[in-house]
This record gives C-alpha cells, sequence and structure tokens, in this order.
C-alpha cells in the first residue's frame, strides 16, 4: 500500500535557526498537504501542492513538491517558539484508484527560546 | 472552531467492551475520514467514507467498523477492545470526493482509554 516516510521523526532548535522537515512517499502522488499539529490539538491544514515542483510560500514557511511528485520538504526560516508543535505531510494517490489520505508520522520541532 | 463535532471528548471503558465514537462533519462537507494516533505516533488512517459509501480502507481492523449515515454523520465501533487500541481517534471531513481534493478539517478527537 501507499507509505508516506517523514525525516527527521524530532528536531530540537535554537530559537532563531532553520528547520526542515523531508516527507517522501512509496508512490507518485497526486497532491501532498501539510498540517500542524500543536500540542494537545488536532491537525491543521496548512498547505496543498498540486504541481511537479511547485513551491509555495506561507511567511517564514517554504514548502516544495518534488519534480517527480514522490516527495515534498517543508522549511521554517527563523523559527519562533509559535512554532512548536507536529509537521505532518498526507499524500494523495488519486491513480491507484484510492481516494486515501496518508499521513506520515510527521516531525515534532521543539524551539528553544 | 474547525467545525467537524466529535463526541465523546474523552472515553475509559474496560478490555473486551463496545464502544461508539461519533462524528458530526462541517456543513457541506461528503467525505469523513478516521484516524488513529496513538501516543507519539502519527495519523494512522482507519477508513473513509464520502457521501455514504465506503471509499477507501487503511489499516482498520476487524473488530473496529465504521458507516456514514443519510445526514452524513459517521460512527466508528470499536469493539472486543483491548489495551493496545487506548489512543485519540481523530474524524476529519473534506468536500472531495471524485473530483479534486480539498484540505481536511479534523475534529478535537476523541481520547479513548481501555483499562
Amino acid at each position: 500500500g501507499q507509505q508516506v516516510m517523514q525525516i527527521p521523526q524530532y528536531q530540537h532548535v535554537q530559537e532563531g535557526e532553520d528547520f526542515t522537515t523531508y516527507c517522501n512517499s512509496s508512490t507518485t502522488l497526486s497532491n501532498i498537504q501539510w498540517y500542524k499539529q500543536r500540542p494537545g490539538g488536532h491537525p491543521v491544514f496548512l498547505i496543498q501542492l498540486v504541481k511537479s515542483g511547485e513551491v509555495k510560500k506561507q511567511k517564514r514557511l517554504t514548502f516544495q513538491f518534488g519534480e517527480a511528485k514522490k516527495n515534498s520538504s517543508l522549511h521554517i526560516t527563523a523559527t519562533q517558539t509559535t512554532d512548536v508543535g507536529t509537521y505532518f505531510c498526507a499524500g494523495i494517490n488519486s491513480g491507484a484508484g484510492s481516494y486515501q489520505l496518508t499521513f506520515g508520522k510527521g516531525t515534532k520541532l521543539s524551539v528553544i527560546p | 472552531d474547525s467545525g467537524v463535532t466529535q463526541t465523546p471528548k474523552h472515553l475509559i471503558t474496560a478490555t473486551g467492551q463496545r464502544v461508539t465514537l461519533r462524528c458530526s462533519p462541517r456543513s457541506g462537507d461528503l467525505s469523513v475520514y478516521w484516524y488513529q494516533q496513538s501516543l507519539d505516533q502519527g495519523l494512522q488512517f482507519l477508513i473513509q467514507y464520502y457521501n455514504g459509501e465506503e471509499r477507501a480502507k487503511g489499516n482498520i481492523l476487524e473488530r473496529f467498523s465504521a458507516q456514514q449515515f443519510p445526514d452524513l454523520h459517521s460512527e466508528l465501533n470499536l469493539s472486543s477492545l483491548e489495551l493496545g487500541d487506548s489512543a485519540l481517534y481523530f474524524c476529519a471531513s473534506s468536500v472531495m470526493g471524485t473530483g479534486g481534493y480539498t484540505e481536511a478539517f479534523f475534529g478535537q478527537g476523541t481520547r479513548l482509554t481501555v483499562v
């Protein structure tokens, strides 16, 4: 079945440092979505990437979708304590006839003030 | 507030018992997903319904079942509960169907503790 892998599992950074999490799929994806889950909260949608090689920015966050549509990354510039949480990627592979939204295990980000 | 309502918020039950978790999707959303999240684990996909029909199935145990009703609310039934079933169960909804893909809105989750 479709698998989505995310690395690293944990990341501790000093406030002001940059942070990147990587997502890799075992199959070609139609779309990839990114979510953030604050401690004790529920996942909240951040963004969706659809096109091969697509890059989208949201303030200090930069999202990329690989050319082969099998990998993606989220980069945060100059982390702040408000960035703390777990970041999940979630892939959709409509080509397999499935509408399953498969999540990676997430990267838990800690920011040291 | 995501607009997705899950009840109950917390549930404590004994091994061997059966429980039902309920989810009301956002108004207008036809798709409902169920996920299991164990401590420090990712979101394990269980099952998806679209407009009352099962659309995708993940690693859902045979002891678990779900359905989506005509009013689009969904229920996840967990039976013969084991200690390892203790987890946070999330429901999410989206507009997504056979066409495009939109964001999934998550409920607050039901924390199930099996003792």
